[in-house]
């Protein structure tokens, strides 16, 4: 079967920086995604990695490892209004987007 | 700029009802997908439809169905609701990702539906 796991909450302080991992079993892969969702929203899409390495963008950066089967968003000095969920989603060979459950981000003062 | 628009916004229903949720992209994007948004179960997929005139099941089809008839208009119908579809429905479209773009979903506002 096909599967994505990342954690289900993290907490994290204003200021600091928080690394939120995503592994993933997929039938093929055409890419990876990362979507913001602010409780009672739409989620917006962060990122994208389609090939191994970090794509940065501003205060947040994504990276993969095909390999490994493993990504991970990196934000950096957090702000009050990063509290959301973070959803990881993969595209398998068939072009399908397999989601995770989401990692919903807690930011403390 | 409008981007992908659904309605309504929320809706109670009796159970046995019937219901379409609306969905309209100004994108002229070619794919388009129905998902369901439930507590600790992240996004799953109702249906999809790649281009005008065809669609496909996803993951949890059961109950519902969908149409395609142009590029632009997605409906979702539940034609006899029961109380295990309460759930935060989620309309989103993409450029086709297998036509050398990223497959990027833009997501519509969402549409709360209760059954009672």
């Amino acid at each position: 079967g096909q599967n994505i796991d990342q954690p289900t909450e993290m907490t994290a302080t204003e200021g600091a920086i928080v690394q939120i991992n995503c592994t993933y079993q997929t039938s093929g892969f055409n890419g990876l995604f990362w979507y913001q969702q602010h409780a009672g929203e739409a989620p917006t899409f962060l990122s994208y990695n389609v090939l191994d390495g970090l794509e940065e963008k501003g205060r947040f950066s994504s990276f993969l490892s095909r390999s490994k089967g493993y990504s991970y968003l990196l934000l950096k000095e957090l702000q009050m209004k990063d509290s959301a969920s973070y959803l990881c989603a993969v595209m398998d060979s068939n072009y399908q987007l397999i989601w995770g459950a989401g990692t919903k981000l807690i930011i403390k003062p | 700029t409008a981007g992908i628009t659904q309605a309504p916004t929320s809706q109670i229903l009796a159970a046995g009802r019937s219901m379409t949720l609306r969905c309209t992209q100004d994108m002229r994007h070619n794919a388009m997908y129905w998902y369901r948004q439930d507590l600790g179960l992240g996004l799953r997929l109702i249906h999809y439809s790649n281009t005008a005139g065809t669609t496909g099941k996803g993951e949890v089809p059961d109950g519902y169905s969908v149409s395609r008839a142009n590029t632009d208009d997605f409906p979702l119908t539940l034609a006899s609701a029961v109380p295990s579809q309460t759930s935060v429905y989620f309309c989103a479209s993409s450029d086709s990702p297998d036509r050398g773009n990223t497959g990027e979903l833009f997501f519509g506002e969402g549409s709360r539906l209760t059954v009672l």
